[in-house]
């Protein structure tokens, strides 16, 4: 089974500022990597597949990169409606598995 | 308006079982893979189960294989989740997800199991 470790657990940035999120995995997955948003009360919300292709109605401000094992998801002027968690999920060989999310909270 | 609604959640006792639903609305149900995905209180998500598009072919996590049984009715644009020997570590908001390249593009709001005496 192929883990994903994101970094940090938490992350506190003021609004207006760039947030940068990673995640590892602990084999090769090409580009098969996936990000989610989830607000409390809410399902997960697809932001990008591929590691790096937004998924329909997701802002510019949102962006992937990455392959292989080490991805990146940055937001570039975080919105009020962006302090949630996020997950990042990979698609590659095996159970499809998520990492253990990192909180984006207002600083 | 693509909708997936879940149903069938509630509480059950410990070795007890349960039959999930989902009924999807606004989109062609036969031509996708569908999963359930399960989210405990305060964790991650966690895939559990899989589905092909015409039900040929299914996968289980081996947290829950040989007890969970997934299927789907094309015909009612439904897909099921059975449950049976159920305990505590099963207890979580169950989705019902859409499957387009092997990422989860569509969620339901999800449906509460809760697994306790």
């Amino acid at each position: 089974e192929i883990l994903l470790t994101q970094s940090p657990a938490t992350l506190s940035v003021s609004p207006g500022e760039r947030a940068t999120l990673s995640c590892r995995a602990s084999q090769s997955i090409s580009s098969d990597l996936a990000w989610y948003q989830q607000k409390p009360g809410q399902a997960p919300r697809l932001l990008m597949y591929g590691a790096s292709t937004r998924a329909t109605g997701i802002p510019a401000r949102f962006s992937g990169s990455g392959s292989g094992t080490e991805f990146t998801l940055t937001i570039s002027s975080l919105q009020s409606e962006d302090f949630a968690v996020y997950y990042c999920q990979h698609y590659s060989n095996g159970p499809k598995t998520f990492g253990q999310g990192t909180k984006l909270e207002i600083k | 308006e693509v909708q997936l609604v879940e149903s069938g959640g509630g509480l059950v006792q410990p070795g007890g079982s349960l039959r999930l639903s989902c009924e999807v609305s606004g989109i062609t149900f036969s031509s996708y893979w569908m999963h359930w995905v399960r989210q405990a209180p305060g964790k991650g998500p966690v895939w559990v189960a899989r589905i092909d598009n015409d039900g040929s072919s299914t996968n289980y996590a081996d947290s829950v294989k040989g007890r969970f049984t997934i299927s789907r009715d094309n015909a009612k644009n439904t897909l099921y989740l059975q449950m049976s020997s159920l305990g505590a570590d099963d207890s979580a908001v169950y989705y019902c997800v859409r499957d387009p390249a092997g990422y989860f593009d569509l969620w339901g709001r999800g449906t509460l199991v809760i697994v306790s005496s």
